[in-house]
């Protein structure tokens, strides 16, 4: 069973859309959710995170919602950028000793 | 900036083979981590390490073994190779474990045939 689960598999937008990720997940021991980006050849890299004493977290276009009680969490790319076009990976943990649980990633496409 | 580099970046190794993939990292960190990308799957943990001489299993531990000799190297070993281990596997270090930045190593393509 998947513990963490993305939608949707893919996504397109246009230039200067706003693209909304999704993620949702099964523990509820989970206490720190980043989200990563892994564009074509390169190596997955740490785009922001969120703890749940928040319910929302901004880094410049990019904001993640959180919502604890639906165990849900979408990730907004405000004002798209072909730049952005990427596979975007949620991942949860609930300690620091293991490793990070990753859902399937969200392969975005903005195009010009 | 961190760094984490792996070897080889790709492999091509026979079925019943032996495959040792190396990982390197000149960041101090205590942690390391050992995953795994396949169509589908996305990325799954196989094996961990938060101090040298001492390694954990992770989520998808069967098949593999690991090594970290320094607090610097840590190593994926494939004692025999299976069609099913073709992947991407991608090495990352850590400072303060899973609920911190991992830095990721390139990644190392492996064909099994």
């Amino acid at each position: 069973q998947q513990q963490v689960r993305q939608s949707p598999q893919s996504l397109t937008v246009w230039e200067g859309e706003t693209a909304i990720l999704n993620c949702s997940y099964e523990d509820s021991t989970f206490d720190y959710f980043p989200w990563y980006r892994l564009f074509p050849g390169e190596s997955p890299a740490l785009l922001i995170a969120i703890r749940p004493v928040s319910n929302k977290k901004e880094d410049g276009r990019f904001t993640i919602f959180f919502n604890k009680r639906e165990k849900k969490l979408s990730l907004h790319i405000t004002d798209s950028q072909p730049g952005d076009s990427a596979t975007y990976f949620c991942a949860a943990s609930d300690n620091y000793a293991q490793g990070l649980t990753f859902g399937l990633g969200t392969r975005v496409s903005v195009f010009p | 900036e961190a760094a984490v580099t792996q070897s080889p970046r790709s492999k091509v190794a026979v079925t019943g083979g032996k495959v040792t993939l190396s990982c390197h990292q000149t960041n101090n960190h205590d942690y390391m981590y050992w995953y795994r990308q396949d169509t589908g799957h996305g990325l799954r943990l196989i094996h961990y390490s938060y101090v040298a001489d001492s390694t954990e299993k992770g989520d998808i531990p069967d098949g593999y073994k690991a090594s970290r000799p320094s607090q610097e190297n840590f190593s994926l070993i494939l004692e025999l190779a299976s069609l099913s281990q073709t992947a991407v596997y991608f090495c990352a270090s850590s400072p303060r474990g899973a609920q911190d930045t991992q830095y990721f190593g390139p990644g190392t393509r492996l064909l099994v045939l």
